[in-house]
């Protein structure tokens, strides 16, 4: 089991551009949870998807956009970057299904940093 | 306002020593809280998750407790080793909710 895994490492985009990220969840995992976490602070929840649906928003403007596939994985969309998008952007996957408080498994991150 | 506040901020520790973090909480309705550690430049990693019933988890050298009532929570650190330097973050889930993340206390262990 590769766990989650994220794409790409690391991205360099300019002020502006538009950004994708992608996120292929734990095997058996039907959630994913994407959080931005800017250098030396906590991670801060952006969205949730679950049966290719946005179910839960964090305090993000319209430019934070998503999707999820019918395998489950996920895209991360950031339109009109700003400089302050600047940060580690964090994939989690989740059995939504799981008793009990279901475990969320972090990927390594993708480290996007706009000029 | 739902706020995870740890302290210290940052922690230097000489290797062998213990260490104990601290986390308070105003998250509601509370379901539970979860500790995790996060190499640099790395996903978190779950250490350990409580809940409201629980006052005291362990994971090796990792022990958490849990005080519902006061909103306090504490991450213990025995024998502490070099590849313990991290930062550690709270996490409390609500019920039907996400997860409020604490901003993490930065731990150095030195030799």
């Amino acid at each position: 089991d590769a766990g989650v895994t994220q794409s790409p490492t690391h991205l360099i985009k300019t002020r502006g551009q538009q950004v994708t990220l992608r996120c292929s969840p734990k095997s058996g995992h039907d959630t994913v949870s994407w959080y931005q976490q800017a250098l030396g602070q906590g991670p801060q929840f952006i969205f949730q998807y679950y049966e290719e649906e946005e179910r839960q928003r964090g305090n993000f403007p319209d430019r934070f956009s998503g999707h999820q596939f019918p395998n489950y994985s996920s895209e991360l969309n950031v339109n009109a970057l700003l400089l302050g998008d600047s940060a580690l952007y964090l994939c989690a996957s989740s059995d939504r299904l799981a008793g009990g408080p279901y475990e969320q498994f972090f990927g390594p991150g993708t480290r996007l940093t706009v000029l | 306002k739902n706020q995870v506040e740890q302290s210290p901020q940052s922690l230097i520790i000489l290797e062998g020593k213990n260490c104990t973090l601290q986390c308070n909480y105003t998250v509601s309705p509370f379901s539970n809280l979860r500790w995790y550690k996060q190499d640099t430049g790395r996903g978190p990693v779950s250490l350990t998750i409580m809940t409201f019933s629980e006052n005291t988890k362990s994971n090796g050298r990792y022990t958490a407790t849990l005080d519902a009532d006061t909103k306090q929570s504490s991450l213990h650190i025995t024998a502490s080793q070099l590849s313990d330097s991290a930062s550690y973050i709270c996490v409390v889930s609500r019920y039907g909710q996400n997860f409020v993340f604490g901003p993490g206390t930065r731990l150095s262990v030195l030799p």
